[in-house]
């Protein structure tokens, strides 16, 4: 069966400083990759999604970026982080020709 | 553009007790439709999907929910609720170019 794993769980970081949150996926080949963000009370916002290695779409780019090394590792990052850039983040994985897309447990971002 | 609209942005049932949830769309062609489930400080688990055929699909937990097509709606029920059916609830649609839009979300409090 298919596993998402997404690290760290919490994180609290100061304004200015670097972000990586990462996510892996296990037991499929060639997924798609999404990365969604959850502002507090409000519903979901695709930030990046991912066909295939190197293959990065941008919805909101912001002061975010997001990188594929892997077929399954999507990586989120920031060089400097804002305090808008407080939320909770989505990693999520669909199969490539698939139409459901399946989610990891999420990582609360804290930027004081 | 699809669109997804979630009326109710928080209700509360009696334990035991039916529920609805409403979930309107806006889109050309029959989209795929989701309901998924969050409980706090976690991900988005799938409760269930309409891709095509019968109009009424079941999900986990004891979840349905009926597409009609003329009113482009997608409401999920549940005959019976319990409290640990308390959490935060995402229609979603999905049209064939990987664009999934999500709903606000609706937030339901079980009463004892």
């Amino acid at each position: 069966s298919q596993t998402i794993h997404q690290w760290p769980a919490t994180l609290v970081q100061p304004v200015g400083s670097p972000l990586s949150l990462e996510c892996t996926v296990e037991g499929t080949s060639n997924p798609n990759l999404y990365w969604y963000r959850q502002a507090a009370g409000r519903g979901l916002q695709l930030l990046f999604y991912s066909v295939g290695i190197g293959q990065i779409s941008s919805e909101v780019p912001q002061n975010l970026s997001a990188s594929r090394p892997q077929d399954r590792q999507f990586i989120l990052s920031s060089k400097k982080l804002l305090l808008s850039n407080s939320g909770f983040y989505l990693c999520a994985w669909s199969r490539y020709s698939g139409n459901t897309i399946y989610f990891g447990e999420g990582s609360w971002l804290t930027v004081v | 553009a699809q669109s997804v609209t979630q009326p109710d942005i928080h209700i509360t049932v009696s334990e035991g007790a039916s529920l609805e949830l409403r979930c309107n769309y806006s889109y050309g062609a029959t989209p795929y439709l989701f309901w998924y489930v969050q409980s706090p400080g976690q991900g988005l688990q799938l409760l269930l999907k309409y891709f095509s055929g019968d109009t009424l699909v079941q999900g986990i937990k004891g979840f349905e929910a009926e597409f009609k097509r003329s009113q482009s709606s997608f409401n999920l029920r549940k005959p019976s609720v319990h409290w640990s059916d308390a959490a935060e609830y995402f229609c979603a649609v999905r049209n064939n170019n990987n664009d999934m839009r999500f709903g606000a979300g609706t937030r339901l409090t079980v009463k004892p």
